[in-house]
């Protein structure tokens, strides 16, 4: 079964850097993977995808990369603001059917003001 | 639409007892998920029902973890009797064929003394 890979587990960044989380997925039939954000206390929520015909996405200070030949992708957050402290996971699932969506055990990010 | 409802939110229990949680899915989504999540082991899959069929339990850990879906609006999960090491936020999400974003519900936060 698929197995998905998260690092790091924490990570600190200084207001206005960058940020950058990188996960590793094992079944090659994958083809659709989320990122999901999880505030302190609430529910886990998109924010971003990507499916396998596409190398990279952008959406405003967020993009997610995919690397199909070394399965891994990556998302990068820029000019990085206190509200974007939570923990961030990755998913990977096969999209043709609704196969599991497996998640990645999640990135604490701590942005320091 | 108010989204995926979990109840109850918040339940503490005593070891042997009987716990059941509950979920009503957004309407017209017609495949419902089951996870855990604790610090340990990060967000697990228990099982997931695709139009109102279980589709994989693989992920119930083990005969004590039953889960049901009667019809498209409601399911539960079941664990009797509970343990200590149950203690967890389980959350349920429901989404759509071949959309593949999964929407959240709240969670409920089972202690199990």
């Amino acid at each position: 079964g698929e197995n998905v890979e998260q690092h790091p587990s924490t990570l600190s960044v200084q207001e206005g850097d960058s940020a950058v989380i990188k996960c590793t997925y094992s079944d090659s039939a994958s083809n659709y993977f989320p990122w999901y954000k999880q505030e302190l206390g609430k529910r886990p929520q998109l924010i971003i995808d990507i499916r396998s015909n596409v190398g990279e996405k952008k959406d405003q200070r967020i993009a997610v990369t995919l690397n199909k030949t070394a399965k891994h992708f990556s998302l990068h957050i820029t000019e990085t603001q206190p509200e974007d402290s939570a923990v961030y996971f990755c998913a990977a699932s096969i999209r043709t059917s609704y196969d599991k969506v497996i998640f990645g055990p999640g990135t604490s990010l701590s942005v320091i003001p | 639409d108010a989204g995926v409802i979990q109840s109850p939110r918040h339940e503490v229990t005593e070891m042997g007892q009987e716990v059941t949680l509950r979920c009503k899915p957004i309407s017209g989504h017609n495949s419902l998920f089951w996870y855990r999540q604790t610090m340990m082991r990060g967000l697990e899959l228990l099982i997931y029902f695709n139009n109102n069929v279980p589709i994989d339990d693989s992920g119930m850990p083990e005969d004590r973890f039953s889960a049901k879906m009667p019809n498209a609006s409601f399911s539960t999960l079941k664990i009797q009797p509970s343990e200590p090491r149950d203690s967890a936020v389980y959350f349920c999400a429901s989404g759509i064929d071949n959309t593949g974003e999964l929407f959240f519900g709240e969670g409920s936060r089972l202690t199990v003394l």
